[in-house]
């Protein structure tokens, strides 16, 4: 079953403004990953912030991550028409028999209007 | 990380008839997991395919309706079987990162399936 939620499911936003996206998940993890997703092809990892950390930044994406309230949220910003794609946080489980398994959030889709 | 070549890119499929995705990685990984991305909506992990062994399905999947293979540490294949316009989908394979958890795992360019 669909362990993440994401908010909002579709935002949309003018260039050079800022995108906040939210995801919730319900077990313990090990780590949780955001990917993006083009035109419903490929998924391309963005940034994994591990069970332990609370922030992390890569270039213009920040994500952070709250453990007790089982919630990551991920910042774009300025963004560009060429952020336009669907994004998806997903969650590598505690266990051994875990890895790889990645459970995905529902997704958001943003659009950047030139 | 990992390049993987996954193919067909998309395919349009009579109902009753199969389709075996394929998935090349440029090196050797120990598991490769098969995706589906239903119209609209996220992903389900439909199994894990392990060299030398059978592969692992999730609730709700099952080997006959998939039958995977695993020839070697660089290849598998995906079968979608008996096909019916609820199989229409997005297909996709994934392997782990080397040598660290701490990585993002790679995923192929995705296959698009109609069924008609």
């Amino acid at each position: 079953s669909q362990q993440g939620e994401e908010d909002p499911q579709a935002l949309s936003i003018q260039e050079g403004e800022n995108a906040t996206m939210n995801c919730s998940y319900k077990t313990s993890i090990n780590n949780l990953q955001w990917y993006r997703q083009n035109s419903g092809r490929g998924l391309v990892h963005l940034i994994l912030i591990r069970s332990n950390e609370r922030e992390k930044h890569s270039g213009r994406l920040r994500v952070t991550l709250d453990t007790s309230k089982k919630s990551s949220s991920l910042l774009i910003t300025a963004s560009r028409a060429a952020d336009t794609a669907s994004y998806f946080c997903a969650t590598d489980g505690t266990g051994g028999t875990s890895y790889g398994k990645l459970t995905f959030g529902q997704g958001t889709i943003l659009t950047v209007h030139p | 990380s990992a390049v993987i070549s996954q193919k067909p890119s998309r395919d349009i499929c009579q109902r009753g008839t199969s389709l075996t995705i394929q998935c090349q990685v440029d090196s050797q990984v120990t598991m490769m997991f098969w995706y589906r991305q239903q119209p609209g909506q996220s992903l389900t992990l439909i199994a894990t395919a392990n060299q030398g062994s059978e592969a692992t399905y999730e609730s709700g999947f099952v080997i006959d309706k998939f039958p995977i293979s695993r020839p070697n540490l660089t290849f598998s294949t995906l079968t979608v079987s008996n096909m019916s316009p609820e199989d229409s989908s997005i297909y996709l394979c994934s392997v782990t990162p080397r040598g660290s958890r701490d990585y993002g795992y790679t995923f192929g360019s995705g296959t698009r399936l109609t069924v008609v």
